[in-house]
Order: C-alpha cells, then structure tokens, then sequence
C-alpha cells in the first residue's frame, strides 16, 4: 500500500493559465475527497466523490474548479483561468466506506502557486 | 455552518511535559473527532480519533471526548521536541470532515 498519491508536488503558474492535479487514492478506497489549505489555515472542503459520483461540492467552488472521477479509481481537480487567490495547497484524502471509527488520510499535497 | 473552533495559539511546553490542546465544535450531530499532526509544509498525518465520550489513550496521546459540551482534546504526556507541529482537529458530520485552523504547539529542549 503506497498511500494516497499526488501529483505535480509543486506547480508555478502564470495568471491565467489552467492547471490540473492528479490523485490517485488508496487502492481500497472507495471515497475521496479534495480539500484547500492556506497559511494559517486547516483544510477546506472543496469536494467528495463515492465511486465515480460527485456527491458534494463546496458553495465555496468557483465555475472554474473543476473535478472528475472517471472510472471511481483516480481523480483529476482543475482550475481554470488561474487567479492569484488560487495559491493553495491542494490536499486530496481518501476513506473506506461510512463508519464512525472511519477516517480519511491524506497525500502529500499538491502546492499551486499563481504568479 | 459547521465550526470547529481552535485556540491558534502557539502554545509552549518544555521537553516532558504534558502539552493540552482543546478544540470546540458547532454541530451537536458530529459522530467522530480527530486529531491530525502537520509538519510545516507537510500534509496532515493521522493521530487517533474518538467518537465516544470519555478518553482514548494511545502511547503518548490521549484524546478526551464530552460531547454534552461539545469539546474534544487532545493531551501528549512526556512531550518531545519532535512533537513541535501544527495540531488539526476535525470533526465528521455526514459524509464530511470539517477542520478547526490548528494549534501551534513548539516543545523546547
């Protein structure tokens, strides 16, 4: 088990300019979930897939923050005409099925910085 | 909206000492309550998680739970200086898990 799998690590971009990051979750894993993090802040919710189904999607989610999870194993995020606000780590987390005792663990995180 | 509220601190223990770090939530409907470690620049790892009242002891860590008042802590007994690190705490209520902002906690030699 290698864990949950993120790529680019870091990503410099111009204004603009689109971009997508890769996760690939743990093997068993049904449930994934992408969060934001900024400097000073914990992890917001950005949104959640069961499967292949989108089921949540933050109201925070702009039109130009897109995510698919085609075949319910890895999931793309895109973002759009980047904006400097994007700058962001961008955390993907994966879980088993519902469970109280059950949690979600992350990747190592995708750093997005929009110059 | 779901809160999870955390003092930021940053909070200062000398080497084996008992470090506290408290956390409060909103939403009396929360079923369980984790306890993340993030290293600058790292992404949060893990520590235990509890969903029923009372504490949960793990090596170091316990975890102490009173879901009347809603309050979840966390209390590392014998603190290293490898603990220093941001301390997350998360809350899962439906199928999400909702994050206070973190407490800095620095363990000094």
């Amino acid at each position: 088990d290698t864990g949950v799998s993120q790529n680019p690590r870091h990503k410099i971009t111009k204004r603009g300019q689109n971009v997508t990051f890769r996760c690939d979750p743990i093997s068993e894993h049904n449930r994934l979930y992408w969060y934001r993090q900024t400097l000073g802040q914990g992890p917001e919710f950005l949104t959640y897939f069961q499967n292949e189904a989108q089921l949540e999607k933050s109201r925070l989610l702009s039109d130009r923050f897109s995510a698919e999870r085609p075949k319910g194993s890895f999931s793309t995020l895109e973002i759009q005409r980047t904006e400097q606000g994007d700058s962001a780590m961008y955390l993907c987390a994966s879980s088993l099925p519902d469970g109280r005792g059950n949690t979600i663990y992350f990747g190592e995180g995708s750093w997005l910085t929009v110059v | 909206q779901k809160e999870v509220e955390q003092n930021s601190g940053p909070l200062s223990v000398p080497e084996g000492a008992i470090a506290s770090l408290n956390c409060t939530y909103s939403d009396r409907g929360s079923q369980s309550f984790f306890w993340y470690r993030q290293y600058s620049g790292k992404s949060p790892e893990l520590i235990m998680f509890i969903y029923s009242n009372g504490d949960k002891e793990d090596g170091r860590f316990t975890a102490q739970l009173n879901k009347a008042s809603q309050y979840v802590s966390l209390l590392i007994r014998d603190s290293q200086p490898s603990d220093s690190a941001t301390y997350l705490c998360a809350v899962k209520a439906g199928n999400q898990f909702y994050f206070g902002t973190g407490t800095s906690l620095t363990v000094i030699p």
